[in-house]
Protein backbone atom coordinates (compact mmCIF):
# COMPACT_ATOMS: atom_id res chain seq x y z
CA UNK A 1 0.00 0.00 0.00
CA UNK A 2 1.33 3.51 -0.65
CA UNK A 3 -0.76 5.97 1.24
CA UNK A 4 0.07 8.81 2.99
CA UNK A 5 2.80 8.14 5.45
CA UNK A 6 3.98 10.06 8.33
CA UNK A 7 6.68 9.96 10.70
CA UNK A 8 7.12 9.49 13.71
CA UNK A 9 3.97 8.00 14.55
CA UNK A 10 4.65 9.58 18.18
CA UNK A 11 6.49 12.40 19.73
CA UNK A 12 6.60 13.48 23.24
CA UNK A 13 9.09 16.75 23.55
CA UNK A 14 10.20 19.52 26.38
CA UNK A 15 8.74 22.43 26.29
CA UNK A 16 11.00 24.30 24.53
CA UNK A 17 12.42 22.05 22.46
CA UNK A 18 12.17 21.75 18.21
CA UNK A 19 10.76 19.02 16.38
CA UNK A 20 10.21 18.24 13.16
CA UNK A 21 7.95 15.59 11.41
CA UNK A 22 7.87 14.46 7.92
CA UNK A 23 5.12 13.65 5.36
CA UNK A 24 5.22 11.59 2.17
CA UNK A 25 2.34 11.73 0.32
CA UNK A 26 0.83 9.08 -2.17
CA UNK A 27 3.92 9.72 -5.37
CA UNK A 28 2.52 11.81 -7.78
CA UNK A 29 0.57 13.84 -6.20
CA UNK A 30 1.25 17.20 -6.93
CA UNK A 31 -1.20 18.94 -3.39
CA UNK A 32 0.54 18.60 -0.23
CA UNK A 33 -1.52 20.17 2.97
CA UNK A 34 -0.85 19.85 7.08
CA UNK A 35 -3.51 20.05 9.47
CA UNK A 36 -3.66 19.95 13.13
CA UNK A 37 -6.15 18.18 15.63
CA UNK A 38 -6.81 19.15 19.05
CA UNK A 39 -8.74 16.17 21.47
CA UNK A 40 -12.71 16.33 20.37
CA UNK A 41 -12.29 18.99 17.56
CA UNK A 42 -12.02 18.95 13.59
CA UNK A 43 -8.71 19.26 11.65
CA UNK A 44 -7.62 22.63 11.68
CA UNK A 45 -5.81 23.67 8.29
CA UNK A 46 -2.20 24.62 8.69
CA UNK A 47 -0.58 25.25 5.29
CA UNK A 48 -0.65 24.10 2.05
CA UNK A 49 1.70 23.02 -0.91
CA UNK A 50 1.22 22.48 -4.72
CA UNK A 51 4.78 20.57 -6.42
CA UNK A 52 7.32 22.69 -4.18
CA UNK A 53 5.64 26.25 -3.92
CA UNK A 54 3.60 27.11 -0.51
CA UNK A 55 0.75 28.37 -1.72
CA UNK A 56 -1.34 29.31 1.57
CA UNK A 57 -0.52 29.34 5.09
CA UNK A 58 -3.03 29.73 8.17
CA UNK A 59 -3.14 32.55 10.67
CA UNK A 60 -2.44 29.32 13.10
CA UNK A 61 0.56 28.74 12.19
CA UNK A 62 2.95 31.43 14.14
CA UNK A 63 6.55 31.91 13.35
CA UNK A 64 7.61 29.31 15.37
CA UNK A 65 6.34 26.65 12.53
CA UNK A 66 7.51 25.98 9.40
CA UNK A 67 6.78 23.93 6.44
CA UNK A 68 9.06 23.10 3.37
CA UNK A 69 8.84 20.42 0.47
CA UNK A 70 11.85 20.08 -1.02
CA UNK A 71 11.14 18.73 -4.91
CA UNK A 72 7.45 18.48 -4.68
CA UNK A 73 8.14 15.16 -2.81
CA UNK A 74 7.90 14.43 0.81
CA UNK A 75 7.34 17.42 3.09
CA UNK A 76 8.54 18.71 6.63
CA UNK A 77 6.98 20.62 9.41
CA UNK A 78 9.38 22.30 11.89
CA UNK A 79 7.88 23.84 15.11
CA UNK A 80 10.30 25.41 17.04
CA UNK A 81 10.60 26.17 20.80
CA UNK A 82 7.56 24.42 20.97
CA UNK A 83 4.60 25.20 23.76
CA UNK A 84 2.11 23.51 25.75
CA UNK A 85 -0.16 24.51 23.67
CA UNK A 86 1.35 22.78 20.51
CA UNK A 87 0.39 19.51 21.74
CA UNK A 88 -1.70 17.96 19.24
CA UNK A 89 -2.17 15.54 16.10
CA UNK A 90 -0.87 17.18 12.91
CA UNK A 91 -2.15 15.31 10.27
CA UNK A 92 -0.87 15.48 6.51
CA UNK A 93 -2.62 14.66 3.62
CA UNK A 94 -2.45 14.73 0.02
CA UNK A 95 -4.75 15.02 -3.26
CA UNK A 96 -4.03 14.77 -7.09
CA UNK A 97 -4.98 17.19 -10.01
CA UNK A 98 -6.77 20.11 -9.46
CA UNK A 99 -10.39 20.23 -8.09
CA UNK A 100 -12.11 18.58 -6.08
CA UNK A 101 -10.89 15.29 -6.49
CA UNK A 102 -9.99 13.38 -3.00
CA UNK A 103 -7.87 13.83 -0.56
CA UNK A 104 -6.02 11.14 1.40
CA UNK A 105 -5.43 11.56 4.88
CA UNK A 106 -2.10 10.04 6.81
CA UNK A 107 -2.41 8.28 10.38
CA UNK A 108 -0.96 11.86 11.81
CA UNK A 109 2.09 12.12 14.27
CA UNK A 110 0.62 12.81 18.23
CA UNK A 111 2.53 15.26 19.15
CA UNK A 112 2.68 16.01 23.61
CA UNK A 113 4.78 18.65 25.01
CA UNK A 114 5.49 18.25 28.96
CA UNK B 1 -15.99 33.64 6.84
CA UNK B 2 -16.36 29.80 5.82
CA UNK B 3 -17.60 26.91 8.35
CA UNK B 4 -19.57 23.74 9.22
CA UNK B 5 -20.95 22.93 12.53
CA UNK B 6 -22.41 19.43 13.08
CA UNK B 7 -24.48 18.04 15.53
CA UNK B 8 -22.67 17.28 18.81
CA UNK B 9 -21.60 13.78 20.21
CA UNK B 10 -21.35 10.88 21.05
CA UNK B 11 -24.62 9.17 19.31
CA UNK B 12 -25.56 6.08 20.97
CA UNK B 13 -27.79 4.04 18.50
CA UNK B 14 -28.55 -0.07 18.51
CA UNK B 15 -27.68 -1.93 15.88
CA UNK B 16 -30.31 -1.46 12.54
CA UNK B 17 -31.44 1.65 13.80
CA UNK B 18 -31.68 4.73 11.50
CA UNK B 19 -28.80 7.23 11.69
CA UNK B 20 -28.88 11.18 11.00
CA UNK B 21 -25.74 13.71 11.77
CA UNK B 22 -26.80 16.70 11.14
CA UNK B 23 -23.98 19.26 9.10
CA UNK B 24 -24.27 23.03 7.97
CA UNK B 25 -22.64 25.28 6.50
CA UNK B 26 -21.56 29.01 6.10
CA UNK B 27 -19.35 29.67 3.26
CA UNK B 28 -18.32 32.87 1.04
CA UNK B 29 -18.33 30.91 -2.01
CA UNK B 30 -20.05 27.79 -3.57
CA UNK B 31 -18.16 25.04 -1.96
CA UNK B 32 -17.79 21.27 -2.26
CA UNK B 33 -19.08 19.45 0.57
CA UNK B 34 -17.85 16.23 2.19
CA UNK B 35 -18.31 13.63 4.88
CA UNK B 36 -14.72 11.98 6.18
CA UNK B 37 -14.99 9.20 8.25
CA UNK B 38 -12.35 8.37 11.20
CA UNK B 39 -12.43 4.76 12.28
CA UNK B 40 -10.50 3.75 16.05
CA UNK B 41 -7.22 3.62 15.19
CA UNK B 42 -7.05 4.94 11.47
CA UNK B 43 -6.71 7.80 9.42
CA UNK B 44 -9.95 10.00 7.77
CA UNK B 45 -10.99 8.48 5.12
CA UNK B 46 -13.59 10.04 2.26
CA UNK B 47 -16.92 8.82 2.92
CA UNK B 48 -19.16 10.89 0.34
CA UNK B 49 -19.30 14.21 -1.38
CA UNK B 50 -21.20 16.26 -3.62
CA UNK B 51 -19.71 19.08 -5.39
CA UNK B 52 -23.33 21.26 -6.01
CA UNK B 53 -27.07 22.07 -5.27
CA UNK B 54 -29.26 18.90 -4.86
CA UNK B 55 -26.56 16.74 -5.45
CA UNK B 56 -26.56 13.31 -3.38
CA UNK B 57 -23.29 11.83 -1.91
CA UNK B 58 -23.67 8.00 -1.40
CA UNK B 59 -21.33 5.45 -0.13
CA UNK B 60 -21.52 2.20 1.82
CA UNK B 61 -25.29 2.75 2.38
CA UNK B 62 -24.95 6.21 3.78
CA UNK B 63 -26.07 9.33 1.40
CA UNK B 64 -26.00 13.04 2.34
CA UNK B 65 -27.71 15.37 -0.75
CA UNK B 66 -26.38 18.88 -1.03
CA UNK B 67 -29.28 21.34 -0.02
CA UNK B 68 -28.26 24.86 -1.07
CA UNK B 69 -31.62 26.41 0.51
CA UNK B 70 -30.81 25.51 3.70
CA UNK B 71 -27.19 25.25 3.63
CA UNK B 72 -26.61 21.76 4.97
CA UNK B 73 -25.52 18.79 3.84
CA UNK B 74 -27.12 16.11 6.24
CA UNK B 75 -25.37 12.45 6.50
CA UNK B 76 -27.90 9.44 7.07
CA UNK B 77 -28.11 5.78 6.90
CA UNK B 78 -30.92 3.95 7.14
CA UNK B 79 -29.95 1.04 8.98
CA UNK B 80 -26.66 1.25 10.93
CA UNK B 81 -23.86 -1.40 12.14
CA UNK B 82 -21.88 -1.92 14.77
CA UNK B 83 -18.67 -1.89 12.36
CA UNK B 84 -20.10 1.55 11.74
CA UNK B 85 -19.14 2.78 15.13
CA UNK B 86 -16.60 5.78 14.04
CA UNK B 87 -16.35 9.62 14.44
CA UNK B 88 -17.56 11.40 11.20
CA UNK B 89 -16.46 14.82 10.08
CA UNK B 90 -18.62 17.06 7.74
CA UNK B 91 -16.50 19.54 5.53
CA UNK B 92 -16.43 22.11 2.92
CA UNK B 93 -14.19 22.84 0.28
CA UNK B 94 -13.97 26.19 -1.54
CA UNK B 95 -11.96 27.27 -4.90
CA UNK B 96 -9.19 27.69 -2.87
CA UNK B 97 -6.26 25.24 -3.59
CA UNK B 98 -8.80 22.66 -1.85
CA UNK B 99 -8.36 23.32 1.53
CA UNK B 100 -10.72 21.65 3.72
CA UNK B 101 -12.56 23.11 6.34
CA UNK B 102 -14.45 20.34 9.03
CA UNK B 103 -16.60 20.23 11.78
CA UNK B 104 -16.13 19.62 15.26
CA UNK B 105 -16.98 15.56 14.73
CA UNK B 106 -19.55 13.54 16.22
CA UNK B 107 -18.51 10.43 17.52
CA UNK B 108 -20.84 7.47 16.73
CA UNK B 109 -21.04 4.13 18.72
CA UNK B 110 -23.41 1.48 17.68
CA UNK B 111 -24.61 -1.04 19.74
CA UNK B 112 -25.64 -4.82 19.35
Amino acid sequence: DTGVSQDPRHKITKRGQNVTFRCDPISEHNRLYWYRQTLGQGPEFLTYFQNEAQLEKSRLLSDRFSAERPKGSFSTLEIQRTEQGDSAMYLCASRAGQGFTEAFFGQGTRLTVV
Amino acid sequence: GNSVTQMEGPVTLSEEAFLTINCTYTATGYPSLFWYVQYPGEGLQLLLKATKADDKGSNKGFEATYRKETTSFHLEKGSVQVSDSAVYFCALSLNQGGKLIFGQGTELSVKP
